[in-house]
């Protein structure tokens, strides 16, 4: 059974930074693009940054580019999401997810979820 | 990157159907078949029920269905149970291989 786990979430001050890392299980991970979901308290799902299979193309929400770096280790099957300069907005669980469907368009598998508070 | 619009709340009772709109753009719903839809319960990560507009998911139930005209999408949960009620949120891809979701769904068995 496919397994992606999530950790590193935490509280963070404002202007600070947080990694969270997902590891991955039970597939062949370097052959999947991968992607971060987040989602506020109480609000809705948030569409965060993708990177694809071999690592050479990654896409962002406006509001997390030059804030937010999403990296991949094929020989650790892991995904990574380095946060940096994080504000209170960026508060929220977030799902480590696996692209599927044509042009990697939706999402089956995806893991627990790790909570980034931001707050002084 | 503006999310696809949904109502923000469903309801009906036992055996009725429903259907939950989602309306997007020409860069996004309008320009691809690439339509998407999550069922979430409180707690638990979200659960895909439709993929590429029309699609299951082996599982899911055929109660659920998918569709599309233009730059809106449709869900429709038919012989409505009360293991339905959940949020429910559409998703499409994007222009600049960007993903959006929807503002979510409160589906309500009455």
């Amino acid at each position: 059974e496919v397994q992606l786990v999530e950790s590193g979430g935490g509280l963070v001050q404002p202007g600070g930074s947080l990694r969270l890392s997902c590891a991955a299980s039970e597939f062949r991970f370097r052959l999947f693009s991968m992607s971060w979901v987040r989602q506020g308290p109480g609000k809705g799902l948030e569409w965060v940054a993708s990177i694809k299979e071999d690592g050479s193309e990654k896409y962002y929400l406006d509001s997390v580019k030059g804030r937010f770096t999403i990296s991949r280790d094929d020989a650790e099957n892991s995904l990574y999401l380095q946060m940096n300069s994080l504000r209170a907005e960026d508060t929220a669980v977030y799902y480590c997810a696996r692209d599927q469907c044509r042009g990697n368009s939706c999402y089956y598998y995806w893991g627990q979820g790790a909570l980034v508070t931001v707050s002084s | 990157q503006s999310a696809l619009t949904q109502p923000a709340s469903v309801s009906g009772s036992p055996g009725q159907s429903i259907t939950i709109s989602c309306t997007g753009t020409s860069s996004d719903i309008g320009g691809y078949n690439y339509v998407s839809w999550y069922q979430q319960h409180p707690g638990k990560a979200p659960k895909l029920m439709i993929f590429e507009v029309v699609n299951r998911p082996s599982g899911v139930s055929d109660r659920f269905s998918g569709s599309k005209s233009g730059n809106t999408a449709s869900l429709t949960i038919s012989g409505l149970q009360a293991e339905d009620e959940a949020d429910y949120y559409c998703s499409s891809y994007s222009s600049s291989s960007t993903r959006v979701f929807g503002t979510g769904t409160k589906v309500t068995v009455l």
